[in-house]
């Protein structure tokens, strides 16, 4: 398996456009977590998915970050508009359910950066 | 509410020494706890976890923790450090609130550095 797939690794945009994250989980796995990483707030819960309906979007910062997943394979984060406090890098991570429950596989992230 | 708290930023140690990277929790309930590993430019990755039964649960790479409950710590030790041990460490507990979830809140994370 090629593990929880992301992308972009990296992205550069401006301050007002669009950005869009996409993500595919290990193929198996039940949930599916949008977690977001910087320097001054640490490693934060976005979202996360269960058989790809949301569970719990607590996390998410604002009516500007949207999180869908459409099937089983692919969700995408959207933040519209993007403002430069939304700079971070993203990670996505995939766990199965029952005795592996918890044990999350984690995306090498897209570092979002915006101007 | 639960969490963890990783009370030192950085630990430094020499390659040989042993090294303990301290979390301690709290948490309503039986604590589900977990310890994951960042390496510079990836994803965390899974090292650990204790849910029940022997206080030593030993993982990957060479790592163990001691759960101690009356002190309510999970520290994450291995007996001889390795200089690709260096990376960001995570301390990790379940999140439980009216029920068990499949959520992670995770402390703010270790930064080890081993020393050739």
């Amino acid at each position: 398996d090629a593990g929880v797939i992301q992308s972009p690794r990296h992205e550069v945009t401006e301050m007002g456009q669009e950005v869009t994250l996409r993500c595919k989980p290990i193929s198996g796995h039940d949930y599916l977590f949008w977690y977001r990483q910087t320097m001054m707030r640490g490693l934060e819960l976005l979202i996360y998915f269960n058989n790809n309906v949301p569970i719990d979007d607590s996390g998410m910062p604002e009516d500007r970050f949207s999180a869908k997943m459409p099937n089983a394979s692919f969700s995408n984060l959207k933040i519209q508009p993007s403002e430069p406090r939304d700079s971070a890098v993203y990670f996505c991570a995939s766990s199965p359910s029952g005795s592996g429950a918890n044990v999350l596989t984690f995306g090498a992230g897209s570092r979002l950066t915006v101007l | 509410a639960q969490s963890v708290a990783q009370p030192e930023d950085q630990v430094n140690v020499a390659e040989g020494n042993p090294l303990t990277v301290k979390c301690t929790y709290s948490v309503s309930g039986n604590p589900y706890l977990f310890w994951y590993v960042q390496y510079p430019n990836r994803g965390l990755q899974f090292l650990l976890k204790y849910i029940t039964g022997d206080n030593l649960v030993k993982g990957s790479y060479g790592f163990e923790a001691e759960f101690n409950k009356s002190q309510t710590s999970f520290h994450l030790k291995k007996p001889s450090a390795l200089v690709s041990d260096s990376a960001l460490y995570f301390c990790a507990v379940r999140d439980y609130y009216g029920g068990a979830t499949n959520k992670l809140i995770f402390g703010t994370g270790t930064l080890l550095a081993v020393q050739p």
